[in-house]
Order: C-alpha cells, then sequence, then structure tokens
C-alpha cells in the first residue's frame, strides 16, 4: 500500500537558517503530493501541494518539488523565522473519486530568535 | 465561510462514560473525515463520508467506536464506552470534490478520559 516517510526530527534551527525536511513515498502510479502544517493548538492546514511530475509547489517562501525518479517532495525555505515554529505533514493522494490522504508521521519544527 | 467547526473543543470525563464529538464541515463539501493524533501514533484517519455514506471505516480502532452523518452538515463521533487509552486529539476534515484538492481541517477536540 501506500507509504510517506518523513526524516526523524524534531529540528532545531536559529532564524534565518536554511531549511530542509525530507519526505519520500511509496506508492503505485502518480499521486498527487501535498506538505500540510500544524501551528500549536491549531488543525492542519495546506502549505503547498504537486501533482505531477517535476511541478514545484510553493507557499509563504516554501518549496517543493515533485521527483518522480527519487521518489521524493521535500520541503525547503531559505530563510525560517519564529513564526514557522509547527509540526509539518507530508502527505499524498491518488486521484480516484474516493481517495484519501496518506500522511507520514510529521517533523516538529523549533525556530530560535 | 466559518471553516470546520468542532465541538467541544475540550473534554474532560471518566473511563466508562460516553463521548460524543460533533462536526460542521464546510458547506458545499461532500466529503468528511475523521481523524485521531496522538503522540505515540500520529495521525490516524479513523473514518470518512463522502455525501454522507460511510466510504472507509478500516481505521475505527474497535466496535467502542461509531460515526454518523445524519446529513451534508453535521457529523458526530461517538465512544461508548471510552477508556484512557482514547486520550488524543480528534479532527474533523472536510472536501470539496476528487482527492488533489485541498482539505480543511477543524481546530480539534482534545479529549481526556481519566
Amino acid at each position: 500500500g501506500d507509504s510517506v516517510t518523513q526524516m526523524e526530527g524534531p529540528v532545531t534551527l536559529s532564524e534565518e537558517a536554511f531549511l530542509t525536511i525530507n519526505c519520500t513515498y511509496t506508492a503505485t502510479g502518480y499521486p498527487s503530493l501535498f506538505w500540510y502544517v500544524q501551528y500549536p493548538g491549531e488543525g492542519l492546514q495546506l502549505l503547498l501541494k504537486a501533482t505531477k511530475a517535476d511541478d514545484k509547489g510553493s507557499n509563504k517562501g516554501f518549496e517543493a518539488t515533485y521527483r518522480k525518479e527519487t521518489t521524493s517532495f521535500h520541503l525547503e525555505k531559505g530563510s525560517v523565522q519564529v513564526s514557522d515554529s509547527a509540526v509539518y505533514f507530508c502527505a499524498l493522494s491518488h486521484t480516484g473519486a474516493n481517495s484519501k490522504l496518506t500522511f507520514g508521521k510529521g517533523i516538529t519544527l523549533s525556530v530560535r530568535p | 465561510d466559518a471553516g470546520v467547526i468542532q465541538s467541544p473543543r475540550h473534554e474532560v470525563t471518566e473511563m466508562g462514560q460516553e463521548v460524543t464529538l460533533r462536526c460542521k464541515p464546510i458547506s458545499g463539501h461532500d466529503y468528511l473525515f475523521w481523524y485521531r493524533q496522538t503522540m505515540m501514533r500520529g495521525l490516524e484517519l479513523l473514518i470518512y463520508f463522502n455525501n454522507n455514506v460511510p466510504i472507509d471505516d478500516s481505521g475505527m480502532p474497535e466496535d467502542r467506536f461509531s460515526a454518523k452523518m445524519p446529513n451534508a452538515s453535521f457529523s458526530t463521533l461517538k465512544i461508548q464506552p471510552s477508556e484512557p487509552r482514547d486520550s488524543a486529539v480528534y479532527f474533523c476534515a472536510s472536501r470539496r470534490g476528487l482527492a488533489g484538492h485541498e482539505q480543511f481541517f477543524g481546530p480539534g477536540t482534545r479529549l481526556t478520559v481519566l
């Protein structure tokens, strides 16, 4: 079945540092890929997505590129802020009518001032 | 739009009691999902509905858990009887149309079973 693997956390960075959070997946066909973010005390919200190979999703300075050859969707940001402290989830979904999201375990990011 | 609405936001109950969690999806969304989040197990999909019909309940942990969606604007997740290991944050989410579309999450209900 489908699965999503995220790097182990937590991750602690200083403000303005470069961020990379690794995500790889196992799935048949060509799923859509997502990054969701969960701020403290809140539900998850979509950060960015990509629906086909070589697509780049971007939002709020974050980027991720759909790499079919390496089955990866790594999240990057050039300069993190304290307000980026949150839990980040990588996820995939097929496009069938009743498909569901398959989430990774999530990784906690803490950014120090 | 008000977003996905969940109630209560916090629930503290004693083992053996019945617990009912409520969710109002975003108007016009035809999919509704119930998730459970714990430190140990992460985010788990319990059940989801399409047009008020349960599609996949394979994530429901056991018969103590049940979910209903009597109409397009309301769903409940019931635990009877509750146990301490049910303590978690329960999220409801909704989506309009196909799986490539964004799923919108509610703020969650934090359940503590003593």
